[in-house]
Order: structure tokens, then C-alpha cells, then sequence
């Protein structure tokens, strides 16, 4: 069985911190994928970035940074130098079968005020 | 329109009502989901189509009735719910089922309150 962990439940920084959204999942699976998605108010989940088991690899793609590590099964976010607009819930989720089916953390919700 | 579209963004409904949710996606994808989404609580997969034919069902109740037309289209249709069943619904669509790379494109979803 497979699961993920988002510990933070809500996080609040001031505009222009670095923030960490931390993801921890299980799994026996060796080839599995890994995701982010990011749900602003408006409601629906936008993806943000796909990572497979065999890429450990950091990423960056603007303000936005993902650091994956098998060593500690963690998968975690990190936006710089924050503004308002990222203000919304951030879920981690995991795949590890033959079809596109996602298990999701529970959310961290990011509050980024002026 | 573009991306995945979902009607209405907010219902409100008494127990004895019947009602249908609407999911339209613009993308030539060929799997589509719904899922339910309560506070604090993990997001639920309560259906998947693939090429228009249901191959998931998470021990979802009978009062929810899912159905596919073609492969653009999803509807969720809702009879007899009871107050926890408000929730969030979102739909979701994937280029395919099989493969686990897949990325979903969601919709806004609807906001359901059972009263």
C-alpha cells in the first residue's frame, strides 16, 4: 500500500520568505512518480511538476524548487522569495501502479501575506 | 473553453432532491475521473473512465451514479444524499489510464451542500 504524508498542515510567511513544503510517502514500489499539484481558491488543482523514482535530480523552474531524496523517501517543495499569488493548498501525491492512479497527501495550506 | 469545464460551481440540494454534475474536458483526453473532497481529509478517487468505460469504483454508495457518454463528457448524477455527502467534487482528466505518469488536469469543481 502506498501513502503520503504532508505534516504541515497550514504554514504563514510574510511575502518575500522562502517557504519548504515538506512530503514524506511509502512505498515498496521501485519505479513509482511523484507530483505536486497547487489549488488556488478557484478551486482546481493545477499540476506543478512530475518527478519518477529513477531522477533524483533537483528541480528548478523559477521561484519554485523540488528536492527529491529516496535516501529519506521525501519529496519536498520549495518556493522563494514567496508572494501573495501562492497563497493556496499544496498537495504532494504518489503513483506507483500500471495506471494513473494518484494517492494524495492531505494538503498544506500556504497563507503568504504583504 | 479549454482545459476541464464543470457545471455547476456551486449546488445546493435537500436530501430528496435529484440532481446531475456536469465535466467536459477539451483536451482529446481519454480517462476521466471523479473525485470528492472533504475537509482535512485526502482527496477521494470515487470513479475512473477509460474510453468511456467505468473501470473504477471506490466502494462509492449507489446514490452516486457516474456516467460517460463519450470521452469528453462525465457526469455524476446524485439521488437520496445525506448531509455528509457535502463536499467538493472535482473531475479530472488524464491523456490515458494505463501508466502511472500520467498527470490529471482537474476542474474548478462544485461546490455540494446537502441540506
Amino acid at each position: 500500500a502506498q501513502k503520503v504524508t504532508q505534516a504541515q498542515t497550514e504554514i504563514s510567511v510574510v511575502e518575500k520568505e522562502d517557504v519548504t513544503l515538506d512530503c514524506v510517502y511509502e512505498t515498496r514500489d521501485t519505479t513509482y512518480y511523484l507530483f505536486w499539484y497547487k489549488q488556488p481558491p478557484s478551486g482546481e488543482l493545477v499540476f506543478l511538476i512530475r518527478r519518477n523514482s529513477f531522477d533524483e535530480q533537483n528541480e528548478i523552474s523559477g521561484r519554485y524548487s523540488w528536492n527529491f531524496q529516496k535516501s529519506t523517501s521525501s519529496f519536498n517543495f520549495t518556493i522563494t522569495a514567496s508572494q501573495v499569488v501562492d497563497s493556496a493548498v499544496y498537495f504532494c501525491a504518489l503513483n506507483t501502479g500500471t495506471a494513473s492512479k494518484l494517492t494524495f497527501g492531505t494538503g498544506t495550506r500556504l497563507q503568504v501575506t504583504l | 473553453e479549454t482545459g476541464v469545464t464543470q457545471t455547476p460551481r456551486h449546488l445546493v440540494m435537500g436530501m430528496t432532491n435529484k440532481k446531475s454534475l456536469k465535466c467536459e474536458q477539451h483536451l482529446g483526453h481519454n480517462a476521466m475521473y471523479w473525485y470528492k473532497q472533504s475537509a482535512k481529509k485526502p482527496l477521494e478517487l470515487m470513479f475512473v473512465y477509460s474510453l468511456e468505460e467505468r473501470v473504477e469504483n471506490n466502494s462509492v454508495p449507489s446514490r452516486f451514479s457516474p456516467e460517460c457518454p463519450n470521452s469528453s463528457h462525465l457526469f455524476l448524477h446524485l439521488h437520496t444524499l445525506q448531509p455528509e455527502d457535502s463536499a467538493l467534487y472535482l473531475c479530472a482528466s488524464s491523456q490515458a489510464w494505463g501508466g502511472s505518469y500520467n498527470e490529471q488536469f482537474f476542474g474548478p469543481g462544485t461546490r455540494l451542500t446537502v441540506l
